[in-house]
């Protein structure tokens, strides 16, 4: 079973900043998606940033990009010119690209605080 | 708003009690998830939906959580003889299925569910 690992629980960032959060992903795969969702407070989540396995490339839209090292099962998502807006749960996702369905699989989220 | 849709969207049971939950996807959407998170979680999958036909089901759905897509359209969870290990958000998603589609979720609002 696939399995996905944030290991920071909270992170803070100046407005302005730059601010990197982690993700490690464990699978047997070689043809997946990897995701980054945001859930702000008591709102619906929303899709950051997605990565499809067989692309070397390195997503990015607009503030927001990914450093996808699959080797190293590693998927961090780095944001730029960091925003009030910005503040919110960030999920890290995994699923396949086989099969039907393909649930998401989550990690536990990464709370980002940014500070005026 | 053409977004998925949940009803309620909060929820207070007293143990022992029946509830059902109302998922409405995104119109032209064929495949519809159900996922469970707890506080301080990431969602969990729970089952999946393509058109009318359940698919997929997690070892998480015991025997008191059914769920139906009657005519492929809107979706209900029920779970019967609530306990307080019940508790937490109950989120829908949907999405498209195609070959030229990565086939992003939409999540809806999510129903929170909380069992005295």
């Amino acid at each position: 079973a696939q399995t996905v690992t944030q290991s920071q629980p909270e992170m803070s960032v100046q407005e302005a900043e730059t601010v990197t959060l982690s993700c490690t992903y464990d699978t047997s795969e070689s043809d997946y998606y990897l995701f980054w969702y945001k859930q702000p407070p008591s709102r619906q989540m929303i899709l950051v940033i997605r990565q499809e396995a067989y692309k070397q490339q390195n997503a990015t839209e607009n503030r927001f990009s990914v450093n996808f090292q699959k080797a190293a099962k590693s998927f961090s998502l780095k944001i730029s010119d960091s925003q009030l807006g910005d503040a919110a749960m960030y999920f890290c996702a995994y699923r396949s690209a086989s099969g039907y369905g393909n649930k998401l699989v989550f990690g536990a989220g990464t709370i980002l605080r940014v500070k005026s | 708003d053409t977004g998925v849709s949940q009803d309620p969207r909060h929820k207070i049971t007293k143990r022992g009690q029946n509830v059902t939950f109302r998922c409405d996807p995104i119109s032209e959407h064929n495949r519809l998830y159900w996922y469970r998170q707890t506080l301080g979680q990431g969602p969990e999958f729970l089952t999946y939906f393509q058109n009318e036909a359940q698919l997929e089901k997690s070892r998480l759905l015991s025997d008191r959580f059914s769920a139906e897509r009657p005519k492929g359209s809107f979706s209900t969870l029920e779970i019967q003889r609530t306990e307080q290990g019940d508790s937490a958000m109950y989120l829908c998603a949907s999405s498209l299925s195609g070959t030229l589609s990565y086939n992003e979720q939409f999540f809806g609002p999510g129903t929170r569910l909380t069992v005295l």
